[in-house]
């Protein structure tokens, strides 16, 4: 069976500190991958998919990066942190060309203090 | 651009039937998904619309009209562990995008 791992759980980092958000894939090949953030009450907003290896869209501009270094591996960064980037990180990932169900990870809860 | 509008909050009593309505705004559609969130949890799967009509799947229901960017989400007999935050999603952009709305908070009462 396939399972996603995301870690760390939670985390606090002050501000203009870096990050590294680390989501594993199990069981499955060459699935789509993606990273959401959660506001508190809010919806989840698409940050970054991958189709592939070293390939990344990326859907906001912000002061994130991702990156796809092997098949179901896919990272979350950056280089300085700022406030705004609080929130619940979720990686996810889909079937490739069958994106009707995402499984999601368990989150990472980031507070930038 | 792309965007989806549901309500923010719904509440209904146990045993009841709720529906939550999501209509979007976005390009090339591809079909309709809901996934609920219990608070500090990850979403998970519910339902997946493609064509119009109705999708059941035990307790929940899921329709989608594709001429009006309309669907919902019907959840019947409802139970206090149905509480929790219902998104609706749009898959998009040849199926390689998931869009998510605002999410619909459920309140169950006994």
């Amino acid at each position: 069976s396939q399972t996603i791992h995301q870690w760390p759980a939670t985390l606090v980092q002050p501000v203009g500190s870096p990050l590294s958000l680390e989501c594993t894939v199990e069981g499955t090949s060459n699935p789509n991958l993606y990273w959401y953030r959660q506001a508190a009450g809010r919806g989840l907003q698409l940050l970054f998919y991958s189709v592939g290896i070293g390939q990344i869209s990326s859907e906001v501009p912000q002061n994130l990066s991702a990156s796809r270094p092997q098949d179901r591996q896919f990272i979350l960064s950056s280089k300085k942190l700022l406030l705004s980037d609080s929130g619940f990180y979720l990686c996810a990932w889909s079937v490739k060309f069958r994106n009707t169900e995402a499984f999601f990870g368990q989150g990472t809860r980031l507070t930038v203090v | 651009g792309q965007s989806l509008e549901q309500p923010s909050e719904v509440t209904a009593v146990e045993g009841a039937i709720v529906q939550i309505n999501c209509t979007y705004q976005t390009s090339g559609f591809y079909g309709l998904s809901w996934y609920q969130q219990h608070d500090g949890g990850a979403p998970t799967f519910l339902s997946y619309n493609a064509l119009d009509g109705l999708e059941e799947t035990g307790r929940f229901s899921s329709f989608l009209s594709r001429s009006d960017s309309y669907g919902y989400l019907l959840l019947q007999e409802l139970q206090m562990k149905d509480s929790a935050s219902y998104f609706c999603a749009v898959i998009s952009t040849g199926g390689f995008k998931t869009i998510f709305g605002a999410g619909t908070r459920l309140f169950v009462k006994a």
